[in-house]
C-alpha cells in the first residue's frame, strides 16, 4: 500500500513564527488531505487537496502530485495552531504519524 | 447539523468482554470508515463501507467486525476484548464524486480500555 511520511515530527515555535510542514507521500494519489487533531483529541479536516495550491485564512497547502508531496503553510502562529497535524493521501486514506506543533506565548 | 456522533465516549472492559461501539452521521454521505489511533501514531483504517449494504477491510481488521445498519449508522463490533485493543476509536465519514474520495469528517472518538 501507499506509504505517507511526515516532517518534522516535532516543531516549537514563538507565537508569530511562519512554518512549513511536509508530507511525502510513495505513490501517485488522486486524494491527499490535512488534519488537525487539537489537544482534546478533536480531528478537524484542513484542506482536501488532490493537487494545486488553497488557502484558507492563516493556513495554505499546496500538492505537487506528480512530485509526490505536499506542504502545509501556517503563517503568523497562534497558540491555539498546536497540536497534530496529519497529512493523509490514497483512495482509502493512508495516514502520516504527524506532526507535533507547539506555539508558545 | 451535528455531523459524526460516536457512542459511547469512554468504555473500560474485561479481556473477553464484547461490545459495540456506535457512529451516526447526518451529512448524507455515501461511505463511512473505521479507524483506530494509538498513542503517538496515526490513524489506521479498520474497516470501512463505501456505501449502504457494503463493507470492506481495511489496514487492520482482525478482531473486529461491522455493520452498516442503514446510510447513516455504521457500528463497529468487538466481540472478545484484548488488551491490544485499547485505543482511541474514530468514525469518519465522505462523499464520493467523479470516483475521487471528497472531504473525510471525524466525531469525537471513543477512548477504549481493555484491562
Amino acid at each position: 500500500g501507499i506509504q505517507v511520511e511526515q516532517s518534522p515530527p516535532d516543531l516549537i515555535l514563538q507565537e508569530g513564527a511562519n512554518s512549513t510542514l511536509r508530507c511525502n507521500f510513495s505513490d501517485s494519489v488522486n486524494n491527499l488531505q490535512w488534519f488537525h487533531q487539537n489537544p482534546w483529541g478533536q480531528l478537524i479536516n484542513l484542506f482536501y487537496i488532490p493537487s494545486g495550491t488553497k488557502q484558507n485564512g492563516r493556513l495554505s497547502a499546496t500538492t505537487v502530485a506528480t512530485e509526490r508531496y505536499s506542504l502545509l503553510y501556517i503563517s503568523s502562529s497562534q497558540t491555539t495552531d498546536s497540536g497534530v497535524y496529519f497529512c493523509a493521501a490514497g483512495s482509502r486514506l493512508t495516514f502520516g504519524e504527524g506532526t507535533q506543533l507547539t506555539v508558545n506565548p | 447539523n451535528a455531523g459524526v456522533t460516536q457512542t459511547p465516549k469512554f468504555q473500560v472492559l474485561k479481556t473477553g468482554q464484547s461490545m459495540t461501539l456506535q457512529c451516526a452521521q447526518d451529512m448524507n454521505h455515501n461511505s463511512m470508515y473505521w479507524y483506530r489511533q494509538d498513542p503517538g501514531m496515526g490513524l489506521r483504517l479498520i474497516y470501512y463501507s463505501a456505501s449502504e449494504g457494503t463493507t470492506d477491510k481495511g489496514e487492520v481488521p482482525n478482531g473486529y467486525n461491522v455493520s452498516r445498519l442503514n446510510k447513516r449508522e455504521f457500528s463497529l463490533r468487538l466481540e472478545s476484548a484484548a488488551p491490544s485493543q485499547t485505543s482511541v476509536y474514530f468514525c469518519a465519514s465522505s462523499e464520493w464524486s467523479g470516483g475521487y474520495q471528497e472531504t473525510q469528517y471525524f466525531g469525537p472518538g471513543t477512548r477504549l480500555l481493555v484491562l
